[in-house]
């Protein structure tokens, strides 16, 4: 099936920093996410994606939608306490055909470490 | 009104035992997901349901695995005679179709401890 690489696995920054991280994909999707998981609950959705070369901002976040619609990125500027968790890209195929459709597809996280 | 919930929130058994996970999802979701969480992990998906079609099972690792659904509304996920390698956290989630932009809410998830 699908994977989804993501990277980095772990960030430790300080307060005021800016972060990267991104996600890669053998095979195409035509929607990306980016989810945030902080400890004892489930995925929050912070930006999705629908378009190729597509770049959405959300307040100190940004995401873009890779041209190749294989990739996607999300910086958050100037980082604070409370950006401490968890951080999933997914993505979603329309590919009505095949096994993906429907069902999204997970990176394996990247967590962020944010020291006051 | 409330967003996915999800009973019970820990759940401890031991190894062979049958367990049962609940997931009320949001009113008006035809969409109903069940995805497991390792523990260092990201999350893979196990089985969902839209509206009256056939549930998508392509995802169970096994056939001790099994979900229902009623109608809509709740969805019930078993998994029977459970292994230490099932210790995982079970997240629910729902949506109001399965499209792109149909944007997938997500429970807190039941922590399930296999001893």
């Amino acid at each position: 099936g699908q994977q989804l690489n993501q990277s980095p696995q772990s960030m430790f920054i300080q307060e005021g920093e800016d972060v990267s991280m991104n996600c890669t994909s053998s095979s195409i999707f035509n929607t990306w996410l980016w989810y945030k998981q902080d400890p004892g609950e489930g995925p929050v959705l912070l930006i999705a994606l629908y378009k190729a070369g597509e770049l959405t901002s959300n307040g100190r976040l940004t995401a873009q939608f890779g041209i190749t619609r294989k990739d996607s990125f999300l910086n958050i500027s100037a980082s604070i306490p409370s950006d401490v968790g968890i951080y999933f890209c997914a993505g979603w195929s329309a590919n009505a055909g095949g096994t993906s459709y429907g069902k999204l597809t997970f990176g394996q996280g990247t967590i962020l470490t944010v020291h006051p | 009104g409330a967003g996915v919930s999800q009973s019970p929130s820990n759940k401890v058994t031991e190894k062979g035992k049958d367990v049962e996970l609940r997931c009320d999802p949001i009113s008006g979701h035809t969409a109903l997901y069940w995805y497991r969480q390792r523990l260092g992990q990201g999350l893979e998906f196990l089985i969902y349901f839209q509206g009256n079609s056939a549930p998508d099972k392509s995802g169970l690792p096994s056939d001790r695995f099994s979900a229902e659904r009623t109608g809509e509304s709740v969805s019930t996920l078993t998994i029977q005679r459970t292994q230490q390698e099932d210790s995982a956290v079970y997240l629910c989630a729902s949506s109001f179709g399965t499209s792109g932009t149909d944007t997938q809410y997500f429970g807190p998830g039941t922590r399930l401890t296999v001893l």
